[in-house]
């Protein structure tokens, strides 16, 4: 299994763009998760989906933020118009279940740099 | 107040030390609790699941604190290789993380 592939890998952007990160979970896993992570805030959840429906998307900052999850092998988060401040790796990751009992894979993560 | 606190360290310590981490949590109705290990610029990895007392692997012990609200994680004989930033997660409905505790092992 090649794991949950991540695009891209690196984005720099100038302010008030559209930017979208995009997430191919692992076969199987019913669940996909997109966290943010920062030096200050460490490892937030933003949303995760089961069967593709967003359950819980309380974590997203702003109406900025959008994701979506069209069937279970794709979903992308959308941030439009971007801002510095939402420079962050952005790490998608999948699961069998919402606990984590077999843990929660992630993908190699997107750096964004919004200048 | 966040729901998973860590120390960010950062903890130096030579080879062949024993360090231990703790982590405390805020929702008490959680049931699972993991540790995750990330290296600098990669994406976090399972180390292990903790569950009712704790868990062990090789050089590695979890435990688990109910009444005071934390776990713990013990690593024995550290190793250079153990570098790296020890996240604590929690399970409430998804996983919430704590900002990791840095680790840094010196020859």
């Amino acid at each position: 299994d090649a794991g949950v592939i991540q695009s891209p890998r690196h984005e720099v952007t100038e302010m008030g763009q559209e930017v979208t990160l995009r997430c191919k979970p692992i076969s199987g896993h019913d669940y996909l998760f997109w966290y943010r992570q920062t030096m200050m805030r460490g490892l937030e959840l933003l949303i995760y989906f089961n069967n593709n429906v967003p359950i819980d998307d309380s974590g997203m900052p702003e109406d900025r933020f959008s994701a979506k999850m069209p069937n279970a092998s794709f979903s992308t988060l959308k941030i439009q118009p971007s801002e510095p401040r939402d420079s962050a790796v952005y790490f998608c990751a999948s699961s069998f279940s919402v606990t984590g009992v077999d843990g929660y894979t992630f993908g190699s993560g997107t750096r964004l740099t919004v200048v | 107040r966040k729901e998973v606190e860590q120390d960010p360290g950062p903890f130096n310590v030579p080879e062949g030390a024993t360090v231990a981490f703790n982590c405390t949590y805020s929702n008490s109705a959680s049931q699972s609790f993991f540790w995750y290990r990330q290296d600098c610029r990669k994406e976090p990895k399972l180390l292990m699941s903790v569950y009712s007392s704790g868990n062990e692997d090789g050089r590695f012990t979890a435990q688990l604190n109910r009444a005071s609200q934390y776990i713990s994680l013990l690593i024995r004989d550290s190793k250079l290789s153990d570098s790296a930033t020890y996240l604590c997660g929690q399970a409430g409905t998804a996983l919430i993380f704590g900002k990791g505790t840095t680790l840094s092992v010196s020859s």
